[in-house]
C-alpha cells in the first residue's frame, strides 16, 4: 500500500488565492519531500522537510510537519496560473527509495 | 544544458516487440533511478543504481532490465513487451544513496498496441 496519499485529489482555485494541500503518511520517516509536475512533464522538486523540523519556507511555498499526525501540508501563497500543476508528497523511509502519493491536481484560474 | 535527459520521448509499440530507454545525467549524481508512472498518476519506483551497482529492485518483472555502463547512464531494456506496460517511464537522478532531491528527466511515453 501507499506511504502517503494527498488530500484533496483535486483543487480549483483563483489567481491570487492560497493553495493548501495535504499529505498523510503511514510510517517513521526521515524527511518528506514535495514535487511540482506540470503536465507532460518530469517532477520538480520543490522542498524537503527532515522529521526534526516543523516548517520551513522556500518562496511562496511553506510547508508544515507533524511527525505526531503523520502529516505535512503545503501551502502557496498568492496563487499565479503557471502554479497549475499536479504537487506529489513522497516520504523517505530509510530505505534507501522515496515512496510518491497520488498527487494533488492543482488548478489556478486566471 | 538538460541534467536528466532520456530518449526517446515518445515509443509507440506493439506487444511482443523489445524496446530500450535511454537516460543520461550531466549532473555527477551517483544514484539513478527509473520510475513508472500509470495512467492515474501514480507513480512507482522500479529500479536504483548507485556507482553502477544495482540498490533497489523492485517487483518487477524480469522482462525488465535495467543497465548502467557508467554513473551518467542508466539504460532500461523491456522485452516482450505487453499492453501493461504501457506507460509513462521516468528516469531520475541524486547526489548519493541518501534520499536527498532528485531530479528528473523528462519522460518516456511507451505505448504498446
Amino acid at each position: 500500500s501507499q506511504q502517503g496519499e494527498e488530500d484533496p485529489q483535486a483543487l480549483s482555485i483563483q489567481e491570487g488565492e492560497n493553495a493548501t494541500m495535504n499529505c498523510s503518511y503511514k510510517t517513521s520517516i526521515n524527511n518528506l519531500q514535495w514535487y511540482r509536475q506540470n503536465s507532460g512533464r518530469g517532477l520538480v522538486h520543490l522542498i524537503l522537510i527532515r522529521s526534526n523540523e516543523r516548517e520551513k519556507h522556500s518562496g511562496r511555498l511553506r510547508v508544515t510537519l507533524d511527525t505526531s499526525k503523520k502529516s505535512s501540508s503545503l501551502l502557496i501563497t498568492a496563487s499565479r496560473a503557471a502554479d497549475t500543476a499536479s504537487y506529489f508528497c513522497a516520504t523517505d523511509v530509510s530505505n534507501y527509495k522515496l515512496t510518491f502519493g497520488k498527487g494533488t491536481l492543482l488548478t489556478v484560474n486566471p | 544544458d538538460t541534467a536528466v535527459s532520456q530518449t526517446p520521448k515518445y515509443l509507440v509499440t506493439q506487444m511482443g516487440n523489445d524496446k530500450s530507454i535511454k537516460c543520461e545525467q550531466n549532473l555527477g549524481h551517483d544514484t539513478m533511478y527509473w520510475y513508472k508512472q500509470d495512467s492515474k498518476k501514480f507513480l512507482k519506483i522500479m529500479f536504483s543504481y548507485n556507482n553502477k551497482e544495482l540498490i533497489i529492485n523492485e517487483t518487477v518483472p524480469n522482462r525488465f532490465s535495467p543497465k548502467s555502463p557508467d554513473k551518467a547512464h542508466l539504460n532500461l531494456h523491456i522485452n516482450s513487451l505487453e499492453l501493461g506496460d504501457s506507460a509513462v517511464y521516468f528516469c531520475a537522478s541524486s547526489l548519493g544513496l541518501e534520499t536527498n532531491e532528485q531530479y528528473f528527466g523528462p519522460g518516456t511515453r511507451l505505448t504498446v498496441t
